[in-house]
């Protein structure tokens, strides 16, 4: 089954607004990680946030952790075409594998 | 610098015919390797992770196979394939420093 669950499964807006993805898991982690995957591709890391960690930046990527709500916000600003794609998280719970959410596909119209 | 390749890219199977995905990684030693299943607007489903060599374990009991005869190759396997074994099939490889996953550019299979 499947730890994390992004919400909204879909999401579609305009260039240069920003875009907000959820994610909320079920068990205690040790870190949780976001990962983009273009259309056919494999994933690609985009930032990890440690569970001692509220929040982090990345570029345009900010991302929150709530361990007390089991929850992560990730927020892309001035959105471009380019971000076109689907974003996963990943909760680590501390064994060995990721356990990957069902993902938000983001559409960013020009 | 570390890299990850999977072949083949895209395969056309009949059920019942054997299978066999390969994933080899260069530039790092003994890494924890993983084969992820994603079915088609889905998320991420773990099949099977490696520690080392000969070392497998399953998550999901299933038509599938997985070995791992050298330190940086990963082989996913099935005998029969069944219709419910089409997807998208990714194999991974961890950084032991930053814990983060690098995936390779995944197989499509559709078995028909």
């Amino acid at each position: 089954s499947q730890q994390g669950e992004e919400d909204p499964q879909a999401l579609s807006i305009q260039e240069g607004e920003n875009a907000t993805m959820n994610c909320s898991y079920k068990t205690s982690i040790n870190n949780l990680q976001w990962y983009r995957q273009n259309s056919g591709r494999g994933l690609v890391h985009l930032i990890l946030i440690r569970s001692n960690e509220r929040e982090k930046h990345s570029g345009r990527l900010r991302v929150t952790l709530d361990t007390s709500k089991k929850s992560s916000s990730l927020l892309i600003t001035a959105s471009r075409a380019a971000d076109t794609a689907s974003y996963f998280c990943a909760t680590d719970p501390g064994r060995r594998a990721l356990t990957f959410g069902s993902g938000t596909r983001l559409q960013v119209q020009p | 610098s570390q890299t990850i390749h999977q072949w083949p890219a895209t395969l056309v199977q009949p059920v019942g015919s054997p299978l066999s995905l390969e994933c080899t990684v260069e530039g790092t030693s003994n890494p924890n390797l993983y084969w992820y299943r994603q079915a088609a607007g889905r998320g991420l489903q773990l099949l099977f992770y490696s520690v080392g060599i000969g070392q497998i374990s399953s998550e999901v009991p299933q038509n599938l196979s997985a070995s791992r005869p050298q330190d940086r190759q990963f082989i996913l396997s099935s005998k029969k394939l069944l219709l419910s074994d089409s997807g998208f099939y990714l194999c991974a490889w961890r950084s032991f420093f930053t814990g983060e996953l690098f995936f390779g550019e995944g197989s499509r299979l559709t078995v028909l």
